[in-house]
């Protein structure tokens, strides 16, 4: 079955280091990609996007993601993690274009 | 400025009573979508329009109900039927169809009293 999976519900890292978040999806044909970001108690916030075209896609507050065929992955990075970078961060993926699931969240906490 | 609005923020029902969230974006966009957010699964889609007076149903459909009357809203109705309403309810829009980008609005806390 199609689907989308966040490895890690629950992320730590220190502020200025390296934030990874990790999306696998399972399809043979390259779907549509996204990653929003959602802050306690609001509505949510596109990040970044694939849509076939560059396989490294920059989205906003310094974050970047790159499609991996290969892996079937669309891992979420930032070079440098800031305070403000605290929220629940979730991968979405269209299939087919009329079939979209959501990831079960990864939940990014950042130690001062 | 232009986006989504829903309202209430939070909202109570008793036992056996339907109550509805409004949803309402004055984007132009053409289709609407509402999910149910619970903790530790992510987002699951109830129902979405794509046009108006046209809605097809989601992953769990099931003691919802929508309508889709006027481009601009989307109501939802939670129904006596849904045995677990608890839930964050997020209403997003798209400028057509499924393969775009989603914008959502800030949620709708509902309890249950």
């Amino acid at each position: 079955a199609q689907s989308v999976t966040q490895l890690g519900s629950h992320v730590s890292v220190s502020e200025g280091a390296l934030v990874l978040l990790r999306c696998n999806y399972s399809s043979s044909v390259p779907p549509y990609l996204f990653w929003y970001v959602q802050y306690p108690n609001q509505g949510l916030q596109l990040l970044l996007k694939y849509t076939s075209a560059a396989t490294l896609v920059k989205g906003i507050n310094g974050f970047e993601a790159e499609f991996k065929k290969s892996e079937t992955s669309f891992h979420l990075t930032k070079p440098s993690a800031h305070m403000s970078d605290a929220a629940e961060y979730f991968c979405a993926v269209i299939y087919n274009f009329n079939k979209f699931y959501f990831g079960s969240g990864t939940k990014l906490n950042v130690k001062p | 400025d232009g986006g989504i609005t829903q309202s209430p923020k939070y909202l109570f029902r008793k036992e056996g009573q339907n109550v509805t969230l409004s949803c309402e974006q004055n984007l132009n966009h053409d289709a609407m979508y509402w999910y149910r957010q619970d903790p530790g699964q992510g987002l699951r889609l109830i129902y979405y329009s794509q046009i108006v007076n046209d809605f097809q149903k989601g992953d769990i459909a099931e003691g919802y109900s929508v309508s889709r009357e006027k481009k601009e809203s989307f109501p939802l109705t939670v129904t006596s039927a849904q045995k677990n309403p608890t839930a964050f309810y997020l209403c997003a829009s798209s400028k057509r169809g499924l393969a775009e980008t989603q914008y959502f609005g800030p949620g709708t806390r509902l309890l249950v009293l």
